[in-house]
């Protein structure tokens, strides 16, 4: 099975700190993925890889970038955290650039700004 | 894009069928139609993909008409553990690129005992 893990489960963060979620996955794949997910909106693409040091704005990426240095391990920086980033973050890996291609999620890392 | 639409929750109990359907009227010639399961605090979970007619897994079946305008998501006999949000997603990762690629509010199912 394909296991993506995030560094944290929770995590509160002051207003203007510099905030750094950590992504993993074990399975070689060569997509990953950010997410955050608010009551509503549904899922919301920040940034993905598509290799390493490869990198694509998705549809919000304002006020975040993200490091891929290493194939399996994907970086989202918050560079000045403010409390309109509360939110739960999700990261996700995937196999193939293929139109059939699934992704993995981890468990989420619900971030909250004070 | 393809917008897609489903009904905002729904509610059954156990044993029952749950069929969720999903309308995606503007879907386009290399579209495929993924589902997606979510339970509270985790991420999402790939249940079933399907391109046209019926594909069925060891979770579900996904019924697709010749038209491709919509797609419905059968999950039979169903326990308190399928308890969840389902997403409807349709796309062309492969020339529309994962930002076309939407998870939408999705169909939060709840079954009762």
């Amino acid at each position: 099975d394909v296991k993506v893990t995030q560094s944290s489960r929770y995590l509160v963060k002051r207003t203007g700190e510099k905030v750094f979620l950590e992504c993993v996955q074990d399975m070689d794949h060569e997509n990953m993925f950010w997410y955050r997910q608010d009551p509503g909106l549904g899922l919301r693409l920040i940034y993905f890889s598509y290799d390493v040091k490869m990198k694509e704005k998705g549809d919000i990426p304002e006020g975040y970038s993200v490091s891929r240095e290493k194939k399996e391990r994907f970086s989202l920086i918050l560079e000045s955290a403010s409390t309109n980033q509360t939110s739960m973050y999700l990261c996700a890996s995937s196999l193939r650039g293929d139109n059939t291609d699934t992704q993995y999620f981890g468990p989420g890392t619900r971030l909250t700004v004070l | 894009l393809a917008k897609t639409t489903q009904p905002i929750s729904m509610d059954s109990y156990e044993g029952q069928e749950v069929n969720i359907t999903c309308s995606h009227n503007n879907i386009a010639t290399n579209d495929y139609i993924t589902w997606y399961q979510q339970f509270p605090s985790q991420g999402p979970r790939f249940i079933i993909q399907g391109y046209k007619t019926k594909v069925t897994n060891e979770v579900a079946s996904l019924f697709i008409p010749a038209d491709r305008k919509s797609s419905t998501l059968s999950l039979p006999r169903v326990s308190l553990s399928d308890t969840a949000v389902y997403y409807c997603l349709v796309g062309d990762l492969f020339s529309g690129g994962y930002n076309k690629l939407i998870f939408g509010a999705g169909t939060r199912l709840a079954v009762h005992p």
